[in-house]
């Protein structure tokens, strides 16, 4: 099993739908959980941080399931502008002595 | 407010030739990363500093070298470039390992 799994669509929806995306970790010491955003051909952004049960910053919410392993990001209201791949990123273990472990990400294309 | 400043931001080597990228940061932080991105292979760690004046190997490491000049400059250099290292080069930094990541814009290399 991979250390960190996604679907990788393309997800395609259209403007105003809700979409989920969920992602599995394999390390179930895994403590912090990162989704990031990137655009066609620009750097990752961090999107979102998740430390405990979950984050919401406006639209977006980020839901972690630690007996199933996986987090979910659940956009509302999609808008144009939310078109990009979502990176979902996994501290393996506790504390600062770990690298991260980044998915493959999932593509989502919000259509007018 | 620079962050992680990149340069250059587009290169052309032919094969053999050697270049070093740079990477600095403005942010004080601990750790610092170089990352290539290629299609469909997602962010692969080539090289880390956790912290000032340490190196490691990444999952991709082969072909590349690293000096962490001092705790802003981190670079990258390839001694004999090949046509399989043509990809786009992320310089990333955190405050430590397993914190989230701040991403320069990349380097688009071409090595013919």
């Amino acid at each position: 099993r991979k250390e960190v799994e996604q679907d990788p669509g393309p997800f395609n929806v259209p403007e105003g739908a809700t979409v989920a995306f969920n992602c599995t970790y394999s390390n179930s010491a895994s403590q912090s959980f990162f989704w990031y955003r990137q655009d066609c051909r620009k750097e990752p952004k961090l999107l979102m941080s998740v430390y405990s049960s979950g984050n919401e910053d406006g639209r977006f919410t980020a839901q972690l399931n630690r007996a199933s392993q996986y987090i979910s990001l659940l956009i509302r209201d999609s808008k144009l502008s939310d078109s990009a791949t979502y990176l979902c990123v996994v501290n393996p273990n506790a504390g600062n002595n770990r690298k991260l472990i980044w998915g493959l990400g999932t593509s989502l294309a919000v259509n007018p | 407010n620079a962050g992680v400043t990149q340069t250059p931001k587009f290169q052309v080597l032919k094969t053999g030739q050697s270049m070093t990228l740079q990477c600095a940061q403005d942010m004080n932080h601990n750790s610092m990363y170089w990352y290539r991105q290629d299609p469909g292979m997602g962010l692969r760690l080539i090289y880390y500093s956790a912290s000032e004046g340490t190196t490691d190997k990444g999952e991709v490491p082969n072909g590349y070298n690293v000096s962490r000049l001092n705790k802003r400059e981190f670079s990258l250099r390839l001694e004999s470039a090949a046509p399989s290292q043509t990809s786009v080069y992320f310089c990333a930094s955190s405050s430590g390992l397993g914190q989230p990541q701040h991403f320069g814009d990349g380097t688009r290399l071409s090595i013919l």
